[in-house]
């Protein structure tokens, strides 16, 4: 049982355009990150999210953690090919359990 | 400072054999983290440590073991390898324990396994 899914699973788009990855559950949880991953590396933290409806901003890119804690989004506005990557969220329920990782979104931008 | 290095960075091995991945980390972190990464299947925790002689069991332990002597190395062993075993292994650190949500891992830049 997958507890964080993500959507799209793929996304291929043009420099300039503007995108939204979800990341679901029906769990609650206490805090979510976001890591991107390049190929044959490993993920790389973005941000952390840990308050209902928290947004937070990272140059182009928006992180938004639900009310509810269920679910988070990120939005990149203007998308660039240096975004490329595998976007993957990460959920965390306390210091008695370890991070839950969502399916990842790959993304492609193409110049 | 080098983080986190892991090695051998691919590796084919025959069913049956045996390997160890290696992970070292020069950032002094207590907490350490095995993970397996299928595609489409994000990363699954294999096992984990809290510091030097400290382990436990993640997620997917089966097939896999692991110790840790020093705080900087965490080694993970495959005993008997079977094609179910094939994946991109990646070891992480962090300097607070993962879950919290006030930790930052760390992550190494992968071992690709193939088990023929």
């Amino acid at each position: 049982t997958q507890l964080l899914e993500q959507s799209p699973q793929f996304l291929s788009i043009q420099e300039g355009e503007n995108l939204t990855v979800y990341c679901n559950s029906s769990s609650v949880f206490s805090s979510l990150q976001w890591y991107r991953q390049e190929p044959g590396e490993g993920p790389v933290l973005l941000v952390t999210v840990v308050t209902g409806g928290e947004v937070k901003k990272l140059k182009r890119l928006t992180f938004q953690f639900g009310d509810a804690r269920k679910d988070s989004s990120l939005h990149i506005t203007a998308a660039q090919p240096g975004d490329t990557g595998l976007y993957l969220c990460a959920g965390g329920r306390g210091n008695t359990d370890k991070l839950i990782f969502g399916t990842g979104t790959r993304l492609q931008v193409f110049p | 400072n080098a983080g986190v290095t892991q090695t051998p960075k691919f590796r084919i091995l025959k069913i049956g054999q045996s390997m160890t991945l290696q992970c070292t980390q020069d950032m002094n972190h207590n907490y350490m983290y095995w993970y397996r990464q299928d595609p489409g299947m994000g990363l699954k925790l294999i096992y984990y440590s809290v510091g030097a002689g400290i382990t436990d069991k993640g997620e997917v332990p089966n097939g896999y073991n692991v110790s840790r002597s020093t705080t900087e190395d965490f080694p993970l062993r495959l005993e008997l390898a079977a094609p179910s075993q094939t994946s991109v292994y990646f070891c992480a650190s962090s300097y607070s324990i993962s879950g919290t949500g006030f930790e930052k891992l760390f992550f190494g830049s992968g071992t690709q396994l193939s088990v023929l």
